[in-house]
């Protein structure tokens, strides 16, 4: 059973559209991060949410974290060819080890 | 930013051997490393968390026979995978967490990963 959802799971879009991707569970964290990845590389940090509510914004990404601690949702404006990856939104419960969500596969056509 | 390497990058090895992976964090100590294993366009699973000066915690379902880890100093975790085989092609990804990370942000920072292929 996996403890993190994300939808969608595969997202093909054109440049310049805006896209958002959804990371739901029914547990709490103490904070979310996502990442991205791009083949044969590992993650990269893009943003750490520590509280309920909170909104951050990278450029033309926007992060929230839900009220309740348990959703985030990361928003791309005017996507470009260069946001194409993996997006990973992973959970902190507390026992150290992060919690990834399933993963959602962003490609943006040019 | 944090930094953390991983060596090799890739290897290819015949079954039935050995292989060591290693982890680095370059320019912080990290008490508590993090073994991934990553299959083709899927999300990363989490194989076990090293703590530095002990013993390793390994997920259910995990060998930990096959899957040696040491985690010998506050820079360096290695990942040996004993007696290779075909199956166990994949790509492997270490994280290191902060010595001083706080509890609630559990900032992690990955490796490059490394492409084991066993013929």
């Amino acid at each position: 059973t996996q403890l993190l959802e994300q939808s969608p799971q595969f997202l093909s879009i054109q440049e310049g559209e805006n896209l958002t991707v959804y990371c739901n569970s029914s547990s709490v964290f103490s904070s979310l991060q996502w990442y991205r990845q791009e083949p044969g590389e590992g993650p990269v940090l893009l943003v750490t949410v520590v509280t309920g509510g909170e909104v951050k914004k990278l450029k033309r990404l926007t992060f929230q974290f839900g009220d309740a601690r348990k959703d985030s949702s990361l928003h791309i404006t005017a996507a470009q060819p260069g946001d194409t990856g993996l997006y990973l939104c992973a959970g902190n419960t507390g026992r150290r080890a992060l919690t990834f969500g399933s993963g959602t596969r962003l490609q943006v056509q040019p | 930013g944090a930094v953390v390497s991983q060596h090799p990058s890739r290897v290819i090895c015949k079954s039935g051997t050995s292989v060591k992976i290693e982890c680095r964090s370059l320019d912080f100590q990290a008490t508590t490393m993090f073994w991934y294993r990553q299959f083709p366009k899927k999300s990363l699973m989490l194989m076990a968390t090293s703590n530095e000066g002990s013993k390793a915690t390994y997920e259910q379902g995990v060998e930990k026979d096959k899957f040696l880890i040491n985690h010998a100093s506050l820079t360096l975790s290695t990942l040996t995978v004993t007696s290779a085989h075909p199956e166990d092609s994949s790509f492997y990804i270490c994280s290191a967490r902060p010595a001083t990370s706080g509890a609630r942000t559990d900032t992690q920072y990955f490796g490059p990963g490394t492409r084991l292929t066993v013929l």
